[in-house]
């Protein structure tokens, strides 16, 4: 079992629609989590990050978090062209030797967002 | 305020030749990455150096060193490139416990 995983897509919305995307986790320490958004070709970009249960909205994105269930989601409102790349879900496990932040990423989701 | 700086952005290596990809940040964090990304494999960490005068390795530490040379620059050589080696690799860092942040990356290509 991968200790990250997102359904790699490509999940296609028509423009205006909620894009909903998902990511599961292992390990059960783990204590924050974080939403990066891709372009081809370009640096992960940091969109949201949330660390207890529930929901958190920022924009037209809200983060969902279930730690019971290892599950956490990004819900994008209105869809838009320029929202189509790749989302990145990353899980921080704690902190590694000396107090740096073990993020384990998954492969991502590729969101298309159609015209 | 740049945020992480990475040069270069792009290099092409013999196999066998050595390299030095830098990375810089001006917000103040003590913590910063090294990352390797390949298609299907997600991002993986090189080595890390969670604060000044101190690194580790981390997933894919292999054929790699660095210097965290102080608190905005840390560095990733690589000593004798090999073909495995070919990437996109970017640099991070963070304030423990919060929001990583990443450069723009290398694209480095090793024939």
């Amino acid at each position: 079992q991968k200790e990250v995983e997102q359904n790699s897509g490509p999940l296609s919305v028509p423009e205006g629609a909620i894009a909903s995307l998902n990511c599961t986790y292992s390990d059960r320490v783990s204590q924050s989590f974080f939403w990066y958004r891709q372009y081809s070709g370009k640096s992960p970009e940091l969109i949201m990050s949330i660390y207890s249960n529930g929901d958190k909205e920022d924009g037209r994105f809200t983060a969902q978090l279930n730690k019971a269930s290892q599950y956490v989601s990004l819900l994008i409102r209105d869809s838009q062209p320029s929202d189509s790349a790749t989302y990145l879900c990353a899980v921080n496990r704690g902190g590694l030797t000396g107090g740096g932040n073990k993020l384990t990423f998954g492969t991502g989701t590729q969101l298309k967002v159609e015209l | 305020n740049a945020g992480v700086t990475q040069t270069p952005k792009f290099q092409v290596l013999k196999t066998g030749q050595s390299m030095t990809l830098q990375c810089a940040q001006d917000m103040n964090h003590n913590s910063m990455y090294w990352y390797r990304q390949d298609p299907g494999m997600g991002l993986r960490l090189i080595y890390y150096s969670a604060s000044e005068g101190t690194t580790d390795k981390g997933e894919v530490p292999n054929g790699y060193n660095v210097s965290r040379l102080n608190k905005r620059e840390f560095s990733l050589r690589l000593e004798s490139a090999a073909p495995s080696q070919t990437s996109v690799y970017f640099c991070a860092s963070d304030r423990a416990g919060y929001e990583q942040y990443f450069g723009p990356g290398t694209r480095l290509t090793v024939t």
